[in-house]
């Protein structure tokens, strides 16, 4: 069983729809979790950072982690054109080390 | 806003050439991370640098690759013999302190090794 998993999709989706994109995890070490967005060709650009179950938000953003079901989704209202990108979650274990496990990222296309 | 910068962003080299890679972190940051990414891939830890050492290493890092930070700005990659499945993405990350998980990445640095 893979560490992270992540829907590649293609998600497709009009302007102004809600978008929920998950991840699944299999070790419950992890104790820190990460959105990131990446454009083509781009580096990942860090969105959500959470720490503890329950939900964080930021402006459009919504981050919920759900660590008794090893569970993470990100929420995107009214989505927009230049929410087009992939979305990357990523996974930390506590303690000492600060290496990051990254899911495949979801493809997301927001059609005007 | 700070920001993590990387260069060159593309280089193309042949196999079995010397490459080294460039990153400025961001300036009050600790910890400098090197993650790659293959086409269609997913982003993958390489290595972790702190207080002038490597801090964690993942298997991929072999005796190939080295790191650097040559002066007070600088964080270098070095793959001294670079092979056709070197190619990917290289991206730069640094962050202020140890369990602070916002990891900050550069642009990336596209490698093609012929």
């Amino acid at each position: 069983q893979k560490e992270v998993e992540q829907d590649p999709g293609p998600l497709s989706v009009p302007e102004g729809a809600i978008v929920s994109l998950n991840c699944t995890y299999s070790n419950s070490a992890f104790q820190y979790f990460m959105w990131y967005r990446q454009y083509s060709r781009k580096g990942p650009e860090l969105l959500m950072y959470t720490y503890s179950s329950g939900n964080k938000e930021d402006g459009r953003f919504t981050a919920q982690v759900d660590k008794s079901s090893k569970y993470i989704s990100l929420f995107i209202r009214d989505s927009q054109p230049s929410d087009s990108a992939t979305y990357l979650c990523a996974m930390k274990y506590g303690g000492a080390t600060n290496k990051l496990i990254f899911g495949t990222g979801t493809l997301l296309a927001v059609q005007p | 806003e700070p920001e993590v910068t990387q260069t060159p962003s593309h280089q193309v080299t042949q196999m079995g050439q010397e490459v080294i890679l460039r990153c400025v972190p961001i300036s009050n940051h600790l910890y400098f991370y090197w993650y790659r990414q293959i086409l269609g891939q997913k982003v993958e830890f390489l290595v972790s640098f702190y207080n002038n050492e490597i801090s964690e290493k993942s298997e991929i890092f072999d005796d190939q690759f080295s790191v650097e930070r040559p002066d007070g700005s600088n964080f270098t990659l070095k793959i001294r013999s670079t092979k056709l499945e070197d190619s990917a993405m290289y991206f730069c990350a640094s962050n202020p302190g140890q369990g602070a998980g916002e990891l900050f990445f550069g642009e990336g640095s596209r490698l093609t090794v012929l």
